[in-house]
């Protein structure tokens, strides 16, 4: 069974500054996707990245970087030159590509706050 | 905005009422997915339809329902309705399966008293 751990209490950083929100997960499919979403105190759910089992670059998306460590299963998302409306919940997620069910598997999500 | 669209934004009710909720897939979109979030349960899969057929089910009450149509809109309905089942229900929609981003919708809040 999928699993994603997200471990860190709620984080903190200054604005411009840049911050790693921390992911590990765990699967015994050989191809999966990993995914980050963003929720702000609004509710609704932003995709920031997408990350696939074989990339072999890690993915960037404006200031939001994902940094790729297969081996060690982790998945985590930095995020460069933080802005205040970055403080949000963000979720990772995975998703196995080996059978028909598609659906996501979240983690428990963290809470950053940015500073100004 | 994702381009899914959900109704209505709000929900309040009484324990065994039945309610609908409905969901706007992006166009295009052939899959859509329903996912529950709530604070003891986290973010939940609960059921996926692709082209109008039922492709797979999670963690889904049988008190629950849900279709898809022709036009590709669907519609969840819950039934016999328990504190427990207030929640935030999201709408995703992808292009087609498997590796296709799912872009969420603003999502209903169900508050059931």
């Amino acid at each position: 069974a999928q699993k994603i751990t997200q471990t860190q209490p709620g984080m903190f950083v200054q604005e411009k500054e840049a911050v790693t929100l921390d992911c590990t997960y765990d699967t015994s499919d050989p191809s999966y996707g990993l995914f980050w979403y963003k929720q702000p105190s609004s509710g609704e759910m932003i995709f920031l990245i997408y990350q696939g089992s074989y990339d072999q670059q890690n993915a960037t998306e404006g200031r939001y970087s994902l940094n790729f460590q297969k081996a060690r299963k982790s998945a985590n998302l930095v995020i460069s030159a933080s802005q205040l409306g970055d403080s949000a919940m963000y979720f990772c997620a995975m998703r196995d590509y080996t059978g028909a069910n598609s659906k996501l598997t979240f983690g428990k999500g963290i809470t950053l706050s940015v500073r100004p | 905005d994702s381009g899914v669209t959900q109704t209505p934004k709000h929900l309040i009710t009484a324990t065994g009422q039945r309610v609908t909720l409905r969901c706007s897939p992006r166009s295009g979109d052939l899959s859509v997915y329903w996912y529950q979030q709530s604070l003891d349960q986290g973010l939940q899969f609960l059921i996926q339809y692709y082209n109008g057929e039922e492709r797979a089910k999670g963690n889904i009450l049988e008190r629950f329902s849900a279709q898809q149509f022709p036009d590709l809109h669907s519609e969840l309905n819950l039934s016999s309705l328990e504190l427990g089942d207030s929640a935030l229900y999201f709408c995703a929609s992808s292009v087609a399966t498997g590796a296709s981003t799912q872009y969420f919708g603003p999502g209903t809040r169900l508050t059931v008293l």
